[in-house]
């Protein structure tokens, strides 16, 4: 079983507030990342992270940013919410060479309003 | 650049029924190839993978084959059940890069 946690599984907050999603792992993965999960279910790579340090911008231009400052955490902020990033988050990991498979998070579901 | 297609949904069955969800894909090399899984609220989880051609994925049931003369990457369960309604994924990653998702097919099994 993936041990990979989100934190808060559910947020509604007005616009112009900051917010931080938190993303942890346990798995000691190198790889991590942010997707954007449209009502329509599909999946928009927004951010990712070969390592500590590391920092790459996904496929979809996000507002958000992202560190990465210890190999195990992964947080995904908003400096400035409005309306239109409203929607689910979900964080990845992966093991970089060996099962390649990724491992998902629960989800975020972000409401701005 | 490499891509993923299926079969648009939704797909509503009837408990018992056969399932088929197509998948073909686009790619450069030989890359692996995955069906995740969505239950309502939650996150993706890895269902089935095959890693070279001709391999054959199972898993609760549902099975997918790598057919690299089609391109294809088909899921199929003999028999699905209510607890089967979900979104699911298909997926391929090559080498290093990173994983390319279909766009997801919803699948409702009614009682």
């Amino acid at each position: 079983e993936a041990d990979i946690y989100q934190t808060p599984r559910y947020l509604v907050i007005g616009t112009g507030k900051k917010i931080t999603l938190e993303c942890s792992q346990t798995m000691g993965h190198d790889k991590m990342y942010w997707y954007q999960q449209d009502p329509g279910m599909e999946l928009h790579l927004i951010h990712y992270s070969y390592g500590v340090n590391s920092t790459e911008k996904g496929d979809l231009s996000s507002e958000s940013t992202v560190s990465r400052i210890r190999t195990e955490h992964f947080p995904l902020t908003l400096e400035s919410a409005r309306p239109s990033h409203t929607s689910q988050y979900l964080c990845a990991s992966s093991d970089r060479v060996v099962t390649y498979e990724q491992y998902f998070g629960p989800g975020t579901r972000l409401t701005v309003t | 650049g490499n891509s993923v297609t299926q079969m648009e949904g939704p797909v509503t069955l009837s408990e018992e029924a056969f399932l088929t969800i197509n998948c073909t894909y686009t790619a450069t090399g030989y890359p692996s190839l995955f069906w995740y899984v969505q239950y309502p609220g939650e996150g993706l989880q890895l269902l089935l993978k095959a890693t070279k051609a001709d391999d054959k994925g199972s898993n609760k049931g549902f099975e997918a084959t790598y057919r690299k003369e089609t391109t294809s990457f088909h899921l199929e369960k003999g028999s699905v059940q209510v607890s089967d309604s979900a979104v699911y994924f298909c997926a391929l990653r090559e080498g290093g890069q990173n994983f390319v998702f279909g766009p997801g097919t919803r699948l409702s099994v009614l009682p």
